[in-house]
């Protein structure tokens, strides 16, 4: 059974880098799309972004400009950055995948809460 | 604002049969799929493509869509079914994906 699990820092700074990666288990990152999804304290999914194997990527046009997402195969892994942050991008940040027929997302990680506070 | 919008909170007596609707213009085009989200705890898929259930997902709940709505139905809510609920589908424009801002379900 495929399982994703989401790993970075718990805390970080007003201005800086947020950086998570999320593993792969059970299975290869195949042919479906690599995402991430947000919930800010008490409020609602925001979708985030997702990544091809090959490296295509959709971006929220919202996150667009502060976005980076990559995708390591050899190593089963996917990854976001988002630079620039504030108190606004605290929240649980999932990874999922997404089937590409009809765009729904089948697996969630159990999300990581990432708290940006000076 | 939600381009896929949902109605903050219904709610339904044990038993009842009860509807959660998303709305969007591009749900003429593109199909939704909706999302179970207990507190504390990740979403969960429950219906997909035209009416598709995962494995697992017991067959109370089902899915439809006319013109720009897509539909929930729990036929006979269960205590457990209290949650919060997401739909998700392509924004207006169909090159990204978007959430509805959630439907909070609460079974009296």
């Amino acid at each position: 059974q495929l399982q994703l699990q989401e790993s970075g820092p718990g805390l970080v700074r007003p201005s800086e880098t947020l950086s998570l990666t999320c593993s792969v288990s059970g299975g290869p990152i195949g042919d479906y799309y690599w995402g991430w999804i947000r919930q800010p304290p008490g409020k609602g999914l925001e979708w985030i972004g997702y990544i091809y194997r090959s490296g295509t990527t959709n971006h929220s046009p919202s996150l667009k400009s502060r976005l980076t997402l990559s995708v390591d195969t050899s190593k089963n892994q996917f990854s976001l950055s988002l630079a620039a942050v504030t108190a606004a991008d605290t929240a649980v940040y999932y990874c999922a995948r997404t089937v590409a027929s009809y765009q729904y997302i089948d697996v969630w990680g159990k999300g990581t809460t990432v708290l940006v506070s000076s | 604002s939600s381009e896929l919008t949902q109605d903050p909170a219904v709610s339904a007596a044990l038993g009842q049969t009860v509807r959660i609707t998303c709305q969007g213009d591009s749900l003429r085009t593109y199909y939704a799929s909706w999302y179970q989200q207990k507190p504390g705890q990740a979403p969960v898929l429950v219906i997909y493509g035209p009416n598709k259930r995962p494995s697992g997902i017991p067959d109370r709940f089902s899915g439809s869509s006319s013109g720009n709505t897509a539909s929930l139905t729990i036929a006979g809510a269960q205590a457990e079914d209290e949650a919060d609920y997401y739909c998700h589908s392509r924004d207006i424009s169909g090159n990204h994906a978007i959430f509805g801002g959630g439907t909070k379900l609460t079974v009296l």
